[in-house]
């Protein structure tokens, strides 16, 4: 079966430095792969997109790497603020299926 | 633009008893997808629904769970009984056009 693996490890981060956050998958070839932030308490919310034919995506101070070969997705947050701390959620997809990993907690410290 | 609405924020009841969840998607979006979250977990796709039509609800425990999404726009989540198990958060999202997903806040459900 189609399976998603996120850090389950908290990821702890001194302000200012690059937060890195790892996403692999197996058993899937996702058209397209999502990263979503989730606060506590609250739902999911959609940063980036990035599909099988893109190598990379950036949107601000995130970028996203995808990799269909090692079937792996990097998610990167430059100069880190205590104001990024959240769960972070992989979830590639198909159509209009997402699956969703169990997310990685970021913790930026100042 | 209003996002996606969820009610009742919390709930809690005892075992046996029956429950309704009740999501209104933003407006447009065609799309509709109940999502069940466990504590450390991700969300897991109970039932997608395009327009008033049920495309996917290979993941639902149709023995309690049952879902409904009438006139295509709002959707009730319904458990009954409802079972210790069951406690989790329940969340709702919509999309349209496009392939990303609007989550409301959730609904967090307690049952004793």
């Amino acid at each position: 079966s189609q399976k998603i693996e996120q850090n389950s490890e908290a990821l702890n981060i001194q302000e200012g430095k690059t937060a890195t956050l790892t996403c692999n998958y197996t058993n899937y070839s996702p058209a397209y792969l999502q990263w979503y932030r989730q606060d506590p308490g609250r739902g999911p919310v959609f940063l980036l997109l990035i599909r099988e034919n893109e190598k990379e995506k950036r949107k601000e101070r995130l970028k996203v790497t995808f990799d269909t070969t090692l079937k792996q997705s990097l998610f990167h947050i430059t100069a880190s603020q205590p104001a990024d701390s959240a769960t972070y959620l992989c979830a590639p997809g198909d159509t209009d299926k997402l699956i969703f990993g169990t997310g990685t907690r970021l913790q930026v410290f100042p | 633009e209003a996002g996606v609405v969820q009610s009742p924020r919390y709930k809690i009841i005892e075992k046996k008893q029956p429950v309704a969840f009740w999501c209104n998607p933003i407006s447009g979006h065609n799309t509709l997808y109940w999502y069940l979250q466990n504590l450390g977990q991700g969300p897991e796709l109970l039932i997608r629904y395009e327009n008033e039509e049920a495309v996917d609800d290979s993941q639902l425990p149709k023995d309690r769970f049952s879902a409904e999404r009438l006139k295509g726009v709002d959707s009730t989540l319904k458990i009954q009984p409802a079972e210790l198990g069951d406690s989790a958060v329940y969340l709702c999202a919509s999309s349209g056009a496009t392939d990303t997903q609007y989550f409301g806040p959730g609904t967090r459900l307690t049952v004793l």
